[in-house]
């Protein structure tokens, strides 16, 4: 089973518009990381935003905000206010713990097109 | 700082040629990774290692080889390469620990094996 779904392969959002970008995952750990990160078309990974799985409140960094829903295993980033230099991909990453090795997933990845 | 580095940044291989592609950190972590990324799968684990000296086996194994004689580096050897091996490979490091940990990724080698 896959442990990190991303079921959008492409999304269009206008600028100075939100975007939803989902994510859901799979395990049986109970101390678990969900991270967000974007990749440019210049190919680098660049880090957004990390939500522990005992973390009470939603994580925001920013434009960004990541939607946890713990009993639906969802953990979907949030883009407010969209800009054109936010066209990219998104990956979803889950670091499991430390029992099964804390391990890194990540998912298939969305393309994001912000249109002017 | 430099981070995590990686080179070569490209690199052409004939099929059966070995080669290693190099990674290095400098901030002292623990963990370090090597994925590959291939289009429409993400990025795929293939080896990865907790310290010095230790290392285990990812999704994506077969046909790679590592080893970690210091904690700064990690090399990801091909030993015969094939053209299923054609993708874009990353290094990746983090401290040890649960918390917010982040993974400091490498700027990728772009690997085309003809």
């Amino acid at each position: 089973a896959q442990k990190i779904t991303q079921t959008q392969p492409g999304m269009f959002v206008q600028e100075k518009e939100a975007v939803t970008l989902d994510c859901t995952y799979d395990t049986s750990d109970q101390s678990y990381g969900l991270f967000w990160y974007k990749q440019p078309s210049s190919g680098e990974m660049i880090f957004l935003i990390y939500q522990g799985s005992y973390d009470e409140q939603n994580a925001t960094e920013g434009r960004y905000s990541l939607n946890f829903q713990k009993a639906r295993k969802s953990a979907n980033l949030v883009i407010s206010a969209s800009q054109l230099g936010d066209s990219a991909m998104y990956f979803c990453a889950m670091r499991e713990g430390p029992n099964t090795g804390n391990q890194f997933y990540f998912g298939t990845g969305t393309s994001l097109t912000v249109i002017p | 700082n430099a981070g995590v580095t990686q080179t070569p940044k490209f690199q052409v291989l004939k099929t059966g040629q070995s080669m290693t592609l190099q990674c290095a950190q400098d901030m002292n972590h623990e963990y370090m990774s090597w994925y590959r990324q291939d289009p429409g799968m993400g990025l795929r684990l293939i080896h990865y290692s907790v310290g010095a000296g230790i290392t285990d086996q990812g999704e994506v194994p077969n046909g790679y080889n590592v080893s970690r004689s210091t904690t700064e580096d990690f090399p990801l050897r091909l030993l015969s390469a094939a053209p299923s091996q054609t993708s874009v490979y990353f290094c990746a490091s983090r401290p040890a620990g649960t918390g917010n940990y982040e993974q400091y990724f490498g700027p990728g080698t772009r690997l085309t094996v003809t």
